[in-house]
C-alpha cells in the first residue's frame, strides 16, 4: 500500500508569512507524529496525535507553531509569522499502535526555506 | 528527559568489511524501545533495526545486528559485509511506549569501494 506522503516537497516563503505543511499517513494508522530536522542534526519531536487529539505537543517550540488532525487522518502543520530559524526539513511519521510495536513509518519530508 | 548520544560524526569503512556505530542513551525508564534509522540523501528515514528493552537477546536483521547493553545504556549497530548502498546517515533513536522518538545527532557512514 501507499506510504506516508507529504506535500509540498519543498516550500520557499518570505519571513513573516504563514505556511501550511500537509501529511497523509498510512491508511488505518491511528498515531501521527511531526518532527523537525535542522541541517546536520537529528530529527526533533514536535507533536504527536492519537486519532484527532494531540496526545503530546511538548515539542512545539512556541505558539507560532500549531498542528491539526480534524478527522484522524490527514494532518496539517501550521507556522505563523515564519522566521529564518524555521528553515528545516519537516518530517511526518505514522504508526499503528494497536499492535504495540509503535514502529513509525516516515514520509519524505517537506523542506521549508524562509528567506 | 531522555537523551541519545552518537559520538561518531563520521565513519568510513571498506566495502565488504564490518563497521560498528556507537550510541548511548540516558533514561530513568525500564521499559522502552531503541531503533537505528538510515537516512540516505533522499531524506527518507528507513528503519534498520529495533530492540525492545525487556528482551535480553540482541536483535539481528540480515547483515545488521545490535549490541544492547541495558545496564550501560549502550546500543551499538554492527554492519557486516558493508555494501555501497549502506552509505547514509545513521540515527540512533529512543522511544517510550507510543511517545515521539528522541534521536541522536547521527553518524555519516562512508563506504570506500
Amino acid at each position: 500500500g501507499a506510504g506516508v506522503s507529504q506535500t509540498p516537497s519543498n516550500k520557499v516563503t518570505e519571513k513573516g508569512k504563514y505556511v501550511e505543511l500537509r501529511c497523509d499517513p498510512i491508511s488505518g494508522h491511528t498515531a501521527l507524529y511531526w518532527y523537525r530536522q535542522s541541517l546536520g542534526q537529528g530529527p526533533e519531536f514536535l507533536i504527536y496525535f492519537q486519532g484527532t487529539g494531540a496526545a503530546d505537543d511538548s515539542g512545539l517550540p512556541n505558539d507560532r507553531f500549531f498542528a491539526v488532525r480534524p478527522e484522524g487522518s490527514v494532518s496539517t502543520l501550521k507556522i505563523q509569522r515564519t522566521e529564518r530559524g524555521d528553515s528545516a526539513v519537516y518530517l511526518c511519521a505514522s504508526s499503528l499502535t494497536r499492535d504495540s510495536s509503535y514502529e513509525q513509518y516516515f514520509g519524505p519530508g517537506t523542506r521549508l526555506t524562509v528567506t | 528527559a531522555q537523551t541519545v548520544t552518537q559520538s561518531q560524526p563520521e565513519m568510513s569503512v571498506q566495502e565488504a568489511e564490518t563497521v560498528t556505530l556507537s550510541c548511548t542513551y540516558d533514561t530513568s525508564e525500564s521499559d522502552y524501545y531503541l531503533f537505528w534509522y538510515k537516512q540516505p540523501p533522499s531524506r527518507q528515514m528507513i528503519l534498520v533495526i529495533r530492540q525492545e528493552a525487556y528482551k535480553q537477546q540482541n536483535a539481528t536483521e540480515n547483515r545488521f545486528s545490535v549490541n544492547f547493553q541495558k545496564a550501560a545504556k549502550s546500543f551499538s549497530l554492527k554492519i557486516s559485509d558493508s555494501q555501497l548502498g549502506d552509505a547514509a546517515m545513521y540515527f540512533c533513536a529512543y522511544q517510550r511506549g507510543a511517545d515521539g522518538l528522541t534521536f541522536g545527532k547521527g553518524t555519516h557512514l562512508i563506504i570506500q569501494p
